[in-house]
């Protein structure tokens, strides 16, 4: 079992759909848990930075992270043609930047118009 | 915010030549540095991890001689693909790590496009 999996899509949604992409872990020791968004031939932008469990919202994304179930959710309103991307979902042991992130292999997600 | 600087966004080369990547931190130290390979429709494979200042831990199956790692100062690190082959044709991502807790710990260049030819 990988200690991260998450289904690799592809997603396509009408513009204006609410989104959900998902990731599950095995690993309890995870604690901080992120979203980066990724479009074509580019690096990974962090999209949502969350510790332990719980929601958190930003504009129209929300990420929610449930520990007992070992399960991260990450929500998009409204969704927009411009949120057509790969979407990863990482995590870590400690929220300090010197430890490694463990990835899931990204959702494709594509908005239609 | 955060800014990472990775550069050149692409290159090509020639097979058995050698090509440099660099990665710069704009606006934080970056104690630690992650160099990544990501292939098509693939998630991102950690290679290395570097701290300033000492030798780059490679993941297992990870060629040290080949991709040669630098992080001589808190705000770059180098990796150099030594003899290139068409093989190691791919796209490679940094990011850089601060000293302590926050987002800051988790930005990435914008990657770079390597062909060889």
């Amino acid at each position: 079992q990988k200690e991260v999996e998450q289904d690799p899509g592809p997603l396509s949604v009408p513009e204006g759909a609410i989104v959900s992409l998902n990731c599950t872990y095995s690993n309890s020791a995870f604690q901080y848990f992120m979203w980066y968004r990724q479009y074509s031939r580019k690096g990974p932008e962090l999209l949502m930075y969350t510790y332990s469990s719980g929601n958190k919202e930003d504009g129209r994304f929300t990420a929610q992270v449930d520990k007992s179930s070992k399960y991260i959710s990450l929500f998009i309103r409204d969704s927009q043609p411009s949120d057509s991307a790969t979407y990863l979902c990482a995590m870590s042991r400690s929220g300090a930047g010197s430890y490694q992130l463990t990835f899931g292999k990204g959702t494709k997600l594509s908005v239609i118009p | 915010g955060a800014v990472v600087s990775q550069h050149p966004s692409w290159v090509i080369c020639k097979s058995g030549t050698s090509v440099k990547i660099e990665c710069r931190s704009l606006d934080f130290q970056a104690t630690t540095m992650f160099w990544y390979r990501q292939f098509p429709k693939q998630s991102l494979m950690l290679m290395a991890t570097s701290n300033e200042g000492s030798k780059a831990t490679y993941e297992q199956g990870v060629e040290k001689d080949k991709f040669l790692i630098n992080h001589a100062s808190l705000t770059l690190s180098t990796l150099t693909v030594t003899s290139a082959h068409p093989e190691d044709s791919s796209f490679y991502i940094c990011s850089a790590g601060g000293s302590g807790e926050g987002v800051y710990g988790y930005t990435f260049g914008s990657g770079t496009r390597l062909t060889v030819v």
